[in-house]
Order: C-alpha cells, then structure tokens, then sequence
C-alpha cells in the first residue's frame, strides 16, 4: 500500500526554466509534508516543508504547493540549475506517528545545461 | 555543527551473521530514526528513539532492533542476516519528534 506516491521517476528540464515535481499521497491523516533532496552516496538533505494548514511555503528558489482535496503537492524550482541535479523525494507524516515519516519512490531531476 | 555521523561506511557480512550499525546525532537532538533504501522499496521507516525510549516503530521483523544511550547515540542491530537486508540504512536526528530530519550518509550494508 503506497500511501505517498510520486508517479514520474525522471524528470529533464533546461538550465533556468521551472522544475516542477509531484506528490499525491493517499492517508488523509496526513498533515505535514516535506521535500528531499537526495545526490549518490549521501543520506537525503532536507528542503522545505509545508503543514496541512497551508497551502503554499516559499523558500528561495523553491516552493511548495499543498492542495488538500486533492491530496496532491509539489515542489517548483525556479530558476532550475545543473546543480539542482539530484533524487527528490516527497515524504508526510501525521501528528500522531510523530517522527515516522512515509517517503515516496522519489524522482530523478536532471538539469541540462 | 557536525551533522549526523553513521558508522561504518560499508560493511559486508555473510548471511546468518548479525551486525551493529551505528549513528551520532546532531549535538541536542534527542530524536533519532532510521530508515532502510532499498533499490525495490524505497525508504522505509524502521524505528524512532527519543531520550532512550522507542517511541515509533515500522512494519519490520523482530530481527531489526535498536537502542538509544543517555547521550542520544543510536545503534541498530539485525540478527540472522538475509540476503534481502542488503540496504543503505540511513539514521536521522532531530530536536524533537516531528518535524524535518537531518539524514546521516547511511551506511552500505551488503549480505553474501
């Protein structure tokens, strides 16, 4: 039972232009949402995160959308750079679980140059 | 301040065998978890310690056990090794249960 999902395993786009990465999840006890970014050999760095009371949180290049009826996000980077070349996961987790956070398969972004 | 540090790197042990990994959190974080990788399942919740108490476990057999010291230190046992526990274990801190994770570097673990 895959309660976080991201469907698209890889995603290309141009040095400058919008890198926009999705997330549905299924477990409406979710209510907090967080984005990582994850480069080879290395342990998942923390991005951003969005509480179910928002709809939307901005830091910097990115931004993340919360859209609770749908049971959707996603994370915009904007400009994208090479750099931003990395896995991205989407994880959630729910107030009562605490720390126990669900992760999604993740996506490969690839930002040409 | 130095992040969370996993001990060792890599390691390969044969099936049958039981190793101990082990995690150093960010200095004042009481919150520790670990996750497994794996190619087939992603990332997989394991277990979560704060100030010496499971306070959360996943769906994992009785074979993955961990402990935390006094002074927040985590280690995690599995015992019987299977060739299926082939994994990147990765350990993460934080101040507080909840919120966002600092991620160690995980270690390779490899069963022939």
């Amino acid at each position: 039972d895959q309660q976080v999902k991201q469907n698209s395993p890889s995603l290309s786009v141009q040095e400058g232009r919008i890198s926009i990465l999705n997330c549905d999840y299924t477990n409406s006890m979710f209510d907090y949402f967080l984005w990582y970014k994850k480069y080879p050999a290395e342990g998942p760095t923390f991005l951003i995160s969005i509480s179910s009371i928002k709809d939307k949180n901005e830091d910097g290049r990115f931004t993340v959308f919360l859209n609770k009826s749908a049971k959707h996000l996603s994370l915009h980077i904007v400009p994208s750079q090479p750099g931003d070349s990395a896995v991205y996961f989407c994880a959630a987790s729910e107030e009562t679980s605490g720390s126990r956070l669900t992760f999604g398969e993740g996506t490969q972004l690839t930002v040409n140059p | 301040k130095a992040g969370v540090t996993q001990t060792p790197r890599y390691l390969i042990k044969t099936r049958g065998q039981q190793v101990t990994l082990s995690c150093s959190p960010i200095s004042g974080h009481r919150s520790v978890s670990w996750y497994q990788q794996t190619p087939g399942q992603g990332l997989q919740f394991l277990f979560e310690y704060f100030s010496e108490t499971q306070r959360n476990k996943g769906n994992f057999p009785g074979r993955f056990s961990g402990r935390q010291f006094s002074n927040s230190r985590s280690e995690m046992n599995v015992s019987t090794l299977e060739l299926g526990d082939s994994a990147l274990y990765l350990c993460a801190s934080s101040s507080r249960t909840g919120g966002s994770y600092t991620f160690g570097s995980g270690t390779r673990l490899t069963v022939v």
